[in-house]
């Protein structure tokens, strides 16, 4: 199994622009969600979803958006980059509602830049 | 909201010797989960240990155990026989049953000095 893949791994983004980071999982995950990871900061939780059809906020939802057609696929959108967006996104999913007793697995994370 | 607290921004031990990072977490519930993430530097991260509030008996995984203190709302992380590929940033990270965030700490970074 692939487990979380997030696609790219890098990217360069100019004020303004708006991109997808795309996030997909092989393992028939009901929970899916987006992480921020900025320096002496840890990881803030953006958004996330518990089944396909159903999103919600996390801890530091504002310039994103988010979808879940599918029960694989949960892309983070950046509406009009900003820099202070620039940070590493983590994807991550568990089987069940909520990363408790059914452990978070990491998708390899993506860098954004935005000048 | 809850906070979890790594106080340790920097630690470094001897190879094959033994090392403890902390964990301090604030919450008023009973119902939760501790963890300890490893994120070495091809930026993965890794779950190293997880602790359930309820267990008194401290989780325990090969080389790598906790010190779970419920009352002192203190999880540590035991490394012991510390290996090269130890090295790395360590997250402790705090679950309340029934929520969806997990929270996490500043991150504690390990240096194994061969």
């Amino acid at each position: 199994n692939a487990g979380v893949t997030q696609t790219p791994k890098f990217q360069v983004l100019k004020t303004g622009q708006s991109m997808t980071l795309q996030c997909a999982q092989d393992m028939n995950h009901e929970y899916m969600s987006w992480y921020r990871q900025d320096p002496g900061m840890g990881l803030r939780l953006i958004h996330y979803s518990v089944g396909a059809g159903i999103t919600d906020q996390g801890e530091v939802p504002n310039g994103y958006n988010v979808s879940r057609s599918t029960t694989e696929d949960f892309p983070l959108r950046l509406l009009s980059a900003a820099p202070s967006q620039t940070s590493v996104y983590f994807c991550a999913s568990s089987r069940e509602q909520g990363p408790g007793a059914n452990v978070l697995t990491f998708g390899a994370g993506s860098r954004l830049t935005v000048l | 909201a809850q906070t979890v607290t790594q106080s340790q921004p920097e630690m470094s031990v001897q190879e094959a010797e033994t090392v403890t990072l902390s964990c301090t977490y604030d919450t008023s519930e009973s119902d939760y989960y501790l963890f300890w993430y490893k994120q070495p530097p091809s930026r993965q991260m890794i779950l190293v240990i997880r602790q359930e509030a309820y267990k008194q008996q401290n989780a325990t995984e090969n080389r790598f155990s906790v010190n779970f203190q419920k009352a002192a709302k203190s999880f540590s992380l035991k490394i012991s026989d510390s290996q090269l590929g130890d090295a790395a940033m360590y997250f402790c990270a705090f679950y309340q049953t029934g929520a969806n965030n997990l929270f996490f700490g500043t991150g504690t970074r390990l240096t194994v000095i061969p």
